[in-house]
Parts: structure tokens; C-alpha cells; sequence
């Protein structure tokens, strides 16, 4: 596609409800992040799938986050029996880290609300 | 750890001035050096990439990179209002992930 594309943009969910994000790169990229962003404060690091692999899950807060590759496309970030300190944005980026493209670009971020 | 350090600020500057971000980095491995901006509610945007020591121009803006003193910045020539937003560091260790600032807050004033 021609950006990376999230989705659902807005996300409104009960404490305790699963939920699931999706993020669809670049055709091409071969690597894809997920961070998150509260609200005024920097990018948290959470996950790094290089294709279908993840060599770096350092940054899932707990077990309740885990996430998935398939077809070294699409991403599925899913966050189970939410809490309201999971509110944030979640952003999802791209990279083809190969040759002079190494620049990972964003999607528009999917905001979650926990109620 | 590898660490991406920057001033968090307000950095406020006139319009028409010459803003001056800077960042540094802790791992001498890294290779790859980016610039971000980042407009309230919207997600980041990439400015410049910088590779190899030295001076890389796009415009009004320009990227130093200084490995020696592993030290990075952003210029930005003759800002405008528009240019207020937050400006992200970030840095690429071994072709793998991407390391990132907290952020440096840039207020272009009227």
C-alpha cells in the first residue's frame, strides 16, 4: 500500500474486554514495530517483528500484550482483559532496513480508551 | 542499554531564528540517525535520515552527525509557527530496531 495503514483508528473498550489492533505496512517492509504513546509523553518501545519473527518482545508490559505476524505482512497487536492504564495511542511503523531505506514510517495510530 | 537522549525543553524561538535541536546517543554500534516531527494528536513524520559524519542540508533543514562525540542535532533554518511541534531522535543499532528520544518540544513564537 502506499503508507503504513492501522486500524481501527478509535477503540473504545470496557475493563476486561480482549482487543485487538491491526497494522499493515508498506509493501515490502520486511521489519514492523509496534509503540505505544500516552498521553504527552514519548514513544514506549513494545514489540519488533523482522517477517513473520519477533527477535525483540522486550517492551510488552505484561503477559496480558502479545502480538503476531503473518505472511510478513500484517500485524495483529492484541491486548487482553484490558485496564485503564492500557489507554494510549498505539502506533505501528515499517521499515525495509535493507540498502538506503532503512527509514521507518508510522501509521495514523490506533487510540484506545479504556472505560 | 542503549540510550537516544534530548532535552525535553519548551526550546522557544522567534520566527525567522534559527532553532537548534540536539540529541545523543550511547552506543558507538549505531550506524543510522533519523529526525522525526511530531504535531499534537498526530503520529511521528520522518525529516531527515543521516548516515555518515557530517552536514546533510533538505531545505531549511539541516542534520550534523558527529560520531566521535556521538552527538546528533537538527537545525532548522528561518522557523515558522508551523514548525512548532515535537521534534524525535531517533537511532538504529545493527540494522535492527529503532531506538527513540523522549522528544524536545519546539515553540516558533510570532
Amino acid at each position: 500500500g502506499a503508507g503504513v495503514s492501522q486500524s481501527p483508528s478509535n477503540k473504545v473498550t470496557e475493563k476486561g474486554k480482549d482487543v485487538e489492533l491491526r497494522c499493515d505496512p508498506i509493501s515490502g517492509h520486511t521489519a514492523l514495530y509496534w509503540y505505544r504513546q500516552s498521553l504527552g509523553q514519548g514513544l514506549e518501545f513494545l514489540i519488533y517483528f523482522q517477517g513473520n519473527s519477533a527477535p525483540d518482545k522486550s517492551g510488552l508490559p505484561s503477559d496480558r500484550f502479545s502480538a503476531e505476524r503473518t505472511g510478513g505482512s500484517v500485524s495483529t497487536l492484541t491486548i487482553q482483559r484490558t485496564q485503564q492504564e492500557d489507554s494510549a495511542v498505539y502506533l505501528c511503523a515499517s521499515s525495509s532496513l535493507a540498502g538506503t531505506g532503512l527509514e521507518a514510517f508510522f501509521g495514523q495510530g490506533t487510540r484506545l480508551t479504556v472505560v | 542499554q542503549k540510550e537516544v537522549e534530548q532535552n525535553s525543553g519548551p526550546l522557544s524561538v522567534p520566527e525567522g531564528a534559527i532553532a537548534s535541536l540536539n540529541c545523543t546517543y550511547s552506543d558507538r554500534g549505531s550506524q543510522s540517525f533519523f529526525w522525526y516531527r511530531q504535531y499534537s494528536g498526530k503520529s511521528p513524520e520522518l525529516i531527515m535520515s543521516i548516515y555518515s559524519n557530517g552536514d546533510k542540508e533538505d531545505g531549511r533543514f539541516t542534520a550534523q552527525l558527529n560520531k566521535a562525540s556521538q552527538y546528533v542535532s537538527l537545525l532548522i533554518r528561518d522557523s515558522q509557527p508551523s514548525d512548532s511541534a515535537t521534534y524525535l531522535c531517533a537511532v538504529i543499532y545493527n540494522f535492527n530496531k529503532f531506538y527513540f528520544g523522549s522528544g524536545t518540544k519546539l515553540n516558533v513564537k510570532p
